[in-house]
């Protein structure tokens, strides 16, 4: 039960900043914004999350519209191992819910 | 990377027969869930823990049974194995502070013959 749009796919130059976008227009007030990434045939693997704030780690920046119904995730310097299928979710705060994974976006990174 | 591990990573096995999938954390993490991921589904919750002999069923759990006897691990049984649960299978564990990310162990790929 996928609350989020993504594009199906898309592609970066190597060394290029990557933007991801995602819609979540009816995201609610306490569900909290994650970011996956699953490379070919291995475990997704957690990238960043956020509420409201924009967020920024080692991996990547998350910004959230002042509205919330959207994100982007920005991986700064796009890397040919930056290739795999990207998961925008939306959760609420409790560990025992699931994440529901939806269709992702696959990001091709071209040398 | 979170201390996760799945065993076995590959496993063969024919229709009818018992299996039983492993997942080992070294986090101490308090939530443990098993995912299955086949192609135009993406990833569903089979069953998850919540503690020591607490689970409770997911999505697509008809078919399936958990067992966590000790923190650090999470079984996956499969009674009586069928074609339609080959799939790739996927533990994840979960902290249960702050907004629960879950990280993600290596997977097992199940074919059942």
């Amino acid at each position: 039960d996928a609350k989020t749009t993504q594009p199906t796919s898309m592609d970066c130059a190597e060394g290029r900043a990557a933007n991801l976008p995602c819609n979540h227009s009816t995201i609610s007030g306490n569900e909290y914004v994650y970011w996956y990434r699953q490379i070919h045939s291995q475990g997704p693997q957690y990238i960043i999350h956020g509420l409201k704030n924009n967020e920024t780690n080692e991996m990547a920046s998350l910004i959230i519209t002042e509205d919330r119904k959207s994100s982007t995730l920005i991986l700064p310097h796009a890397t040919l191992r930056d290739t795999a299928v990207y998961y925008c979710i939306v959760r609420v705060a409790n560990t025992g819910n699931q994440f529901y994974f939806g269709t992702g976006t696959s990001l091709t990174v071209i040398p | 990377d979170a201390g996760i591990t799945q065993s076995p990573r590959h496993k063969v096995t024919e229709t009818g027969t018992p299996v039983t999938l492993r997942c080992h954390q070294t986090e101490n993490h308090r939530y443990m869930y098993w995912y299955r991921q086949d192609p135009g589904h993406g990833l569903r919750l089979i069953h998850y823990s919540y503690g020591v002999k607490d689970t409770d069923k997911g999505e697509v759990s008809d078919g399936y049974s958990v067992s966590r006897s000790k923190t650090e691990d999470f079984l996956l049984t499969l009674e009586s194995a069928t074609s339609s649960q080959t799939s790739v299978y996927f533990c994840a564990i979960s902290g249960g502070q702050g907004p629960g990310e879950q990280y993600f162990g290596p997977g097992t790929r199940l074919t059942v013959t």
